[in-house]
């Protein structure tokens, strides 16, 4: 079955700095990779996906990059905010035959310090 | 639209006992999807509900847990004993289409088991 490796675990940065997650993925068939982001005591939200067909996608100080070839994908913020401060997952999603599933990685706890 | 509802948010429950957590998917979502995550790892699949079947339940640990969805509506998730190994964050999430697609989670509920 599809893994997902998720670095670094934690991360911490000061305000306006960038920041930078990354998520290797095993199965060559995954097609769709999904950001959540999970503030405390809340729901993980979906912030940002891109699928297999683009190299890169972007939404304001949000960017997600991926490579088919090495098989890993990653999360780019630009002009950290505090509010930004979260964990933050990234997932691939993988079929055995007709049964779609998302795996997850680990999850980022990422401070951003005013 | 009301989002995905879970309950309760908390529970402690002692070895041994018996604990029901409970899914309202979004109105309308066939698919309906039970997660956990332990402290400090992945968000680990559990399983797949496509209306009242069980599409994949690959996931599920073990035979003390056991999931229903009556009707196609709501979900249960129980556990019966529970185990000191069972305690962390019971996700749901639902989707409208099921190929893994615009998943919207549940604030999910806390097991700890002591």
């Amino acid at each position: 079955g599809e893994n997902v490796e998720q670095h670094p675990s934690t991360l911490s940065v000061q305000e306006g700095d960038s920041a930078v997650i990354k998520c290797t993925y095993s199965d060559s068939a995954s097609n769709y990779f999904p950001w959540y982001k999970q503030e405390l005591g809340k729901r993980p939200q979906l912030i940002i996906d891109i699928r297999s067909n683009v190299g890169e996608k972007k939404d304001q100080r949000i960017a997600v990059t991926l490579n088919k070839t090495a098989k890993h994908f990653s999360l780019h913020i630009t002009e950290t905010q505090p509010e930004d401060s979260a964990v933050y997952f990234c997932a691939a999603l993988s079929s055995g035959g007709s049964n779609y599933k998302l795996t997850f990685g680990k999850g980022t706890l990422l401070t951003v310090n005013p | 639209e009301a989002g995905v509802t879970q309950f309760p948010s908390h529970s402690v429950i002692e070895k041994g006992q018996t604990v029901t957590l409970r899914c309202d998917p979004i109105s309308g979502h066939d698919n309906l999807y039970w997660y956990r995550r332990v402290m400090g790892k992945e968000i680990k699949f559990l399983l797949h509900f496509v209306k009242e079947s069980k599409q994949d339940e690959s996931g599920m640990p073990n035979n003390r847990f056991l999931a229903e969805r009556t009707g196609g509506t709501y979900s249960t998730l129980k556990v019966q004993p529970a185990e000191l190994e069972d305690s962390g964050v019971y996700f749901c999430a639902s989707s409208l289409g099921t190929g893994g697609y615009g998943y919207t989670f549940g604030s999910g509920t806390r097991l700890t088991v002591v």
